[in-house]
């Protein structure tokens, strides 16, 4: 059974950059099937992607946060990563790591989440 | 970029009634890349729907989805007490970008 886990901090100063690194055990993050990608949710609010990545490094990103936004991928962790610049407190959000299917291009795996909060 | 818009924003029903949840699209959307997934408190997202009418793995056959262009529906024949929850609609259009609708909460009457 495929599992995906978010790790970071859970607390980050404004101006400051977010890192989040996602594990993912059960399946190989270098199967040619997927991209692998990051989604965020503010509080009491709905979905955001943020960006995906390939496990050959191409990426792609939300163009509202792509001069942000950087996602990498270690296959030889079986691990993807995110950095988030600039940090403010609209930041603030769950932040889920995620499989994307290529066949129809959906969300078939989420992790649990984690709410990061931007605040001094 | 493509706008989703869903409604209602929010649904009241009670079990053992039919609920029909609308995603609109600001244009054409291809129904193969047309989702829906189904979040409770505290819970990740889970796919329901995907290709605009394919029910993903051990989804019930209650729900079901339709629609092409720009109009797309989401309907649950007859809600479980399980069933009350957040719904959104999902996209996939070139650049590439995902886009989500802003949801509709499904609430007991």
């Amino acid at each position: 059974q495929l599992q995906l886990q978010e790790s970071g901090p859970g607390l980050v100063k404004p101006s400051e950059t977010l890192s989040l690194t996602c594990t993912v055990s059960g399946g190989s993050i270098s199967s040619s099937s997927y991209y692998w990608g990051w989604i965020r949710q503010p509080p009491g609010k709905g979905l955001e992607w943020i960006g995906s990545i390939y496990y050959s490094g191409s990426t792609y990103y939300n163009p509202s946060l792509k001069s942000r936004v950087t996602i990498s991928v270690d296959t030889s962790k079986n691990q993807f990563s995110l950095k988030l610049s600039s940090v403010t407190a609209a930041d603030t959000a769950v932040y889920y790591c995620a499989r994307l299917a290529k066949v129809f291009m959906v969300v078939d795996y989420w992790g649990q989440g984690t709410l990061v909060t931007v605040s001094s | 970029e493509i706008v989703l818009t869903q409604s209602p924003g929010t649904l009241s029903l009670s079990p053992g009634e039919r609920a029909t949840l609308s995603c609109r699209a600001s244009q054409s959307v291809s129904s193969s890349y047309l989702a829906w997934y189904q979040q409770k408190p505290g819970q990740a997202p889970r796919l329901l729907i995907y290709g605009a009418s394919s029910r993903a793995t051990g989804i019930p056959d209650r729900f079901s989805g339709s629609g092409s262009g720009t109009d797309f529906t989401l309907t649950i024949s007859r809600l479980e007490p399980e069933d009350f929850a957040v719904y959104y609609c999902q996209q996939y259009g070139s650049s590439p970008v995902y886009t989500f609708g802003q949801g509709t909460k499904l609430e007991i009457k």
